[in-house]
C-alpha cells in the first residue's frame, strides 16, 4: 500500500490558540488530499479537500477562516484550526489518493494515522 | 450527494464464527473501499472493491454494482478482527470518499 503519515499524533491545547496538524504521502506525490473529523463512536466527516497550489474546497458547514489548508507542495498538506475551543476537540484524519504501480490498485485512497485533538 | 448505508451497525460474534457485512449505496460509484478502524484509529484498507470479488486470507468482499451493495465475509473470526468496519465510495475519480457509519464489530473469546 501506500503510507500517509500524519504529526502530531495528538495534541492538547488552550483554548484560543492555533494547532497545525502536517499529513504527508511519504512514497508519492499527491494533488489532492482530503481532510476528515471523527467524533467519538461516529463516522469520518469530509471536511475539505485540498489542492497543490491552489485554495481548498470547503464542505458546507466548515468554516474556511478557522480550519486553514495550506497544499504547499505535492507531499504535503497543513490544516491549521485558528483560535481552538473545546468543540473542535475531535480526531482529524488525511487521506490521498496513490497513483497505481507498487502493487497499488489506481485511484485507491489511503490515510494518516489521525491526529487528536483536545481543546482545554 | 451519495447515500451510504451499513448494516448491521452493531455485531457480537463467539470466536470462530462467520460473519456478513453489508453496505448500500444510493448510487453509481467508481471507487468503492472497505476499512477497518483499529482501536487506536488507524483506518486499515481492506479491499478496494467497486466491482467484483476479491479474497483476502479469512476476508473477502463482493461488490454487485448493478445492484447497488457490497458484501464482506469475515470467517473463522478472531479478537483481534474487533473494530470498526467502514464501507466508503466515490462517484468519480478524484472525489472524495463518502462513508457509511460503520459496523461495530466484537469478537468475544
Amino acid at each position: 500500500g501506500a503510507v500517509v503519515s500524519q504529526h502530531p499524533s495528538w495534541v492538547i491545547c488552550k483554548s484560543g490558540t492555533s494547532v497545525k496538524i502536517e499529513c504527508r504521502s511519504l512514497d508519492f506525490q499527491a494533488t489532492t488530499m482530503f481532510w476528515y473529523r471523527q467524533f467519538p463512536k461516529q463516522s469520518l466527516m469530509l471536511m475539505a479537500t485540498s489542492n497543490e497550489g491552489s485554495k481548498a474546497t470547503y464542505e458546507q458547514g466548515v468554516e474556511k477562516d478557522k480550519f486553514l489548508i495550506n497544499h504547499a507542495s505535492l507531499t504535503l498538506s497543513t490544516l491549521t484550526v485558528t483560535s481552538a475551543h473545546p468543540e473542535d476537540s475531535s480526531f482529524y484524519i488525511c487521506s490521498a489518493r496513490a497513483p497505481g504501480g507498487r502493487g497499488r490498485t489506481y485511484n485507491e485512497q489511503f490515510f494518516g494515522p489521525g491526529t487528536r485533538l483536545t481543546v482545554l | 450527494g451519495i447515500q451510504v448505508e451499513q448494516s448491521p451497525p452493531d455485531l457480537i460474534l463467539q470466536e470462530g464464527a462467520n460473519s456478513t457485512l453489508r453496505c448500500n449505496f444510493s448510487d453509481s460509484v467508481n471507487n468503492l473501499q472497505w476499512f477497518h478502524q483499529n482501536p487506536w484509529g488507524q483506518l486499515i484498507n481492506l479491499f478496494y472493491i467497486p466491482s467484483g470479488t476479491k479474497q483476502n486470507g479469512r476476508l473477502s468482499a463482493t461488490t454487485v454494482a448493478t445492484e447497488r451493495y457490497s458484501l464482506l465475509y469475515i470467517s473463522s473470526s478472531q479478537t483481534t478482527d474487533s473494530g470498526v468496519y467502514f464501507c466508503a465510495v466515490a462517484d468519480s475519480g478524484n472525489t472524495p470518499l463518502v462513508f457509511g457509519k460503520g459496523t461495530r464489530l466484537s469478537v468475544i473469546a
